[in-house]
């Protein structure tokens, strides 16, 4: 099976612009999860969506926001990008979104705001 | 709300030789889940091992192993006979049905 893909791996975008990034889970997997890394921040969870439907979100602003489409892919948009945003986003999916909750994280969107 | 922490920010290991990297956690939960992650320098993060609170058993996978102490909040990841493939970031990750968590990591390096 392939992997968990992630586009674009790179980006490189303005402040004031928004973006959105693109997840696309393992075939077969429901789940889809969305982490922001930085150096200062480390992994942080930004939101989980199971079956189209948010089932947690992280404590991040209003300006990102994500969604799932049918098919499973997800895509979580930014914003009014701020410096701050400058990180790693790492997807990952999962089976099912319920126990155990084993997840598979692609290889990461680097995302540079400046 | 929950934290994970892992203390060590680095640690260093001779090829062959074992090591261990510390987590602590803190949750009012009863059903939870934790996890050691790997990340190398590629940047894909990828599943080491998982441990059930539930499960007194701790669990093994191959050369890595954990010492799970639920009762201190405690969940330690080793590594024996250790290899240079692995070199890595790791991280030790909480999960309950509504909150998912990682620590700030510690970076391993393997010396030959």
């Amino acid at each position: 099976k392939a992997g968990v893909t992630q586009t674009p791996r790179y980006l490189i975008k303005t402040r004031g612009q928004q973006v959105t990034l693109s997840c696309s889970p393992i075939s077969g997997h429901r789940s889809v999860s969305w982490y922001q890394q930085t150096p200062g921040q480390g992994l942080q969870f930004l939101f989980e969506y199971f079956s189209e439907t948010q089932r947690n979100k992280g404590n991040f602003p209003g300006r990102f926001s994500g969604r799932q489409f049918s098919n499973s892919r997800s895509e979580m948009n930014v914003s009014t990008l701020e410096l701050g945003d400058s990180a790693l986003y790492l997807c990952a999916s999962s089976l099912a979104g319920s126990p155990p909750y084993e997840q598979y994280f692609g290889p990461g969107t680097r995302l540079t705001v400046t | 709300a929950q934290t994970v922490t892992q203390s060590q920010p680095e640690m260093s290991v001779q090829e062959a030789e074992t090591v261990t990297l510390s987590c602590t956690y803190d949750t009012s939960e009863s059903d939870y889940y934790l996890f050691w992650y790997k990340q190398p320098p590629s940047r894909q993060m990828i599943l080491v091992i998982r441990q059930e609170a539930y499960k007194q058993q701790n669990a093994t996978e191959n050369r890595f192993s954990v010492n799970f102490q639920k009762a201190a909040k405690s969940f330690s990841l080793k590594i024996s006979d250790s290899q240079l493939g692995d070199a890595a970031m790791y991280f030790c990750a909480y999960r309950s049905a509504g909150d998912m968590r990682f620590g700030a990591g510690t970076r391993l390096t393997v010396k030959p």
